[in-house]
């Protein structure tokens, strides 16, 4: 088992370009969520997937969209970037019928606008 | 809404001692969640310690135990032993019982373990 895995690692963009960042998961979890994390802050959540063919808005939306291609697979993408996406970002994963609902983190992209 | 604070930026113990890192939430909730979650330099969070609201026990994981104070709304983490290896960032997470989707997280504590 990998766990949830994200591409790419690194990333550099210039203002105004896109990208997409992708997140797969191989535990057949349903629930899936993308966060970002700035330094001194801890993880705010970007937008979720309750389940395949579900996404909702989470507290920083503005400026991304995602899709959850199925149930492994939940991408993110940035239309055109802006400095202040500068970030880490972090996909996680949620298996059904888990009371507590941990969450399996990804290793992160690290995600450079300038 | 709910709030997760943590305020210590920053913890240093000596290898081999016992360090408690502290968290702070705000919540007019009664069922929920709380989770301690390790990133070490590599980025990867993980799971440290989870506790539910509604027990009074508190929980423990090998080294790693929690300070429940439901009334206080605080939950402190206890790191005893403390090893080279536990050096990293902590986080504070919130939870509702119903929601399967929100953590609140709270801004994070650097611990430094001192050889």
């Amino acid at each position: 088992n990998a766990g949830v895995t994200q591409t790419p690692k690194f990333q550099v963009l210039k203002t105004g370009q896109s990208m997409t960042l992708q997140c797969a998961q191989d535990m057949n979890h349903n629930s899936m969520y993308w966060y970002r994390q700035d330094p001194g802050m801890g993880l705010r959540l970007i937008y979720y997937s309750a389940s395949e063919g579900t996404t909702d808005k989470g507290e920083v939306p503005n400026g991304y969209n995602v899709s959850r291609l199925n149930k492994r697979e939940f991408s993110l993408r940035l239309e055109s970037a802006a400095p202040s996406q500068t970030s880490v970002y972090f996909c996680a994963s949620t298996p059904l019928g888990q009371s507590y609902n941990e969450q399996f983190f990804g290793p992160g992209t690290r995600l450079t606008v300038l | 809404a709910q709030t997760v604070t943590q305020s210590q930026p920053e913890m240093s113990v000596q290898e081999a001692e016992t360090v408690t890192l502290s968290c702070t939430y705000d919540t007019s909730e009664s069922d929920y969640y709380l989770f301690w979650y390790k990133q070490p330099p590599s980025r990867q969070m993980i799971l440290v310690i989870r506790q539910e609201a509604y027990k009074q026990q508190n929980a423990t994981e090998n080294r790693f135990s929690v300070n429940f104070q439901k009334a206080a709304k605080s939950f402190s983490l206890k790191i005893s032993d403390s090893q080279l290896g536990d050096a990293a960032m902590y986080f504070c997470a919130y939870r509702s019982y119903d929601s399967n989707y929100q953590l609140i997280w709270g801004a994070g504590t650097k611990l430094i373990i001192k050889p």
